[in-house]
């Protein structure tokens, strides 16, 4: 079945860096953007960026502009987001998720509706 | 960046009874890609309506989407045992996109 799985729960202080990967499986790794949205406690939902897995288009939310860096490995189906200069309001659920629309329909790379999730990875900052 | 405003904060109902969740937008939604979420505790968000009102593969028919422009409605026709969650609205028309603050559905 069509699935994206993520790494494991991180631990990290203050001022470094975490890496989170995410697998897919059961489609064209290709045809579809992967986007990573961050859920911190008590907060709201928050689009961070987008990335084609074909390669070219990568485009970062500007709130995270100069600390997110994501990337892909065509070879394993994977994406990567690597989030810098970690901070304790970084602490979050880190998801991947499937943009619903075809990447070849997408006129503008930016936000889109999600219809497959990661399960989550937990990233805890602690000072 | 455009805001949205969930209402109400908590809905408490009754299984078999109906839920209307208003969503309203600080601004016109572009091309009404206006999105709505289920999350229950411990799990990704689960995608349920796309483009304010297409239904999403696998989602009864009990769900559905309404509105256009600011204002926006989820409407659960008979609540079942397992919808009893969070929802979330979504606008993904203007980048960065961004999320309402969510409704929780709960046993009354």
């Amino acid at each position: 079945q069509v699935q994206l799985v993520q790494s494991g729960p991180e631990v990290r202080k203050s001022g470094a860096s975490v890496k989170v990967s995410c697998k897919a499986s059961g489609y064209t790794f290709s045809t579809y953007y992967i986007h990573w949205v961050r859920q911190a406690p008590g907060q709201r939902l928050e689009w961070m960026g987008i990335i084609n897995p074909s390669g070219g288009s990568i485009k970062y939310a500007q709130k995270f502009q100069g600390r997110v860096t994501m990337t892909r490995d065509t070879s394993t189906s994977t994406v990567y987001m690597e989030l810098s200069s970690l901070r304790s309001e970084d602490t979050a659920v880190y998801y991947c998720a499937r943009g619903e629309r075809p990447s070849i329909t997408m006129i503008v790379v930016g936000p889109d509706a999600f219809d497959i999730w990661g399960q989550g990875t937990m990233v805890t900052v602690s000072s | 960046e455009i805001v949205l405003t969930q209402s109400p904060g908590t809905l408490s109902l009754s299984p078999g009874k109906r839920a209307t969740l208003s969503c309203r937008a600080s601004q016109s939604v572009s091309s009404n890609y206006l999105a709505w979420y289920q999350q229950k505790r411990g799990q990704a968000p689960r995608l349920l309506i796309y483009g304010a009102s297409s239904r999403a593969t696998g989602i009864p028919g009990r769900f559905s989407g309404s509105g256009s422009g600011t204002d926006f409605t989820l409407t659960i026709s008979r609540l079942e045992p397992e919808d009893f969650a969070v929802y979330y609205c979504q606008q993904y028309g203007t980048s960065p996109g961004s999320f309402g603050q969510g409704t929780k559905v709960e046993i009354k």
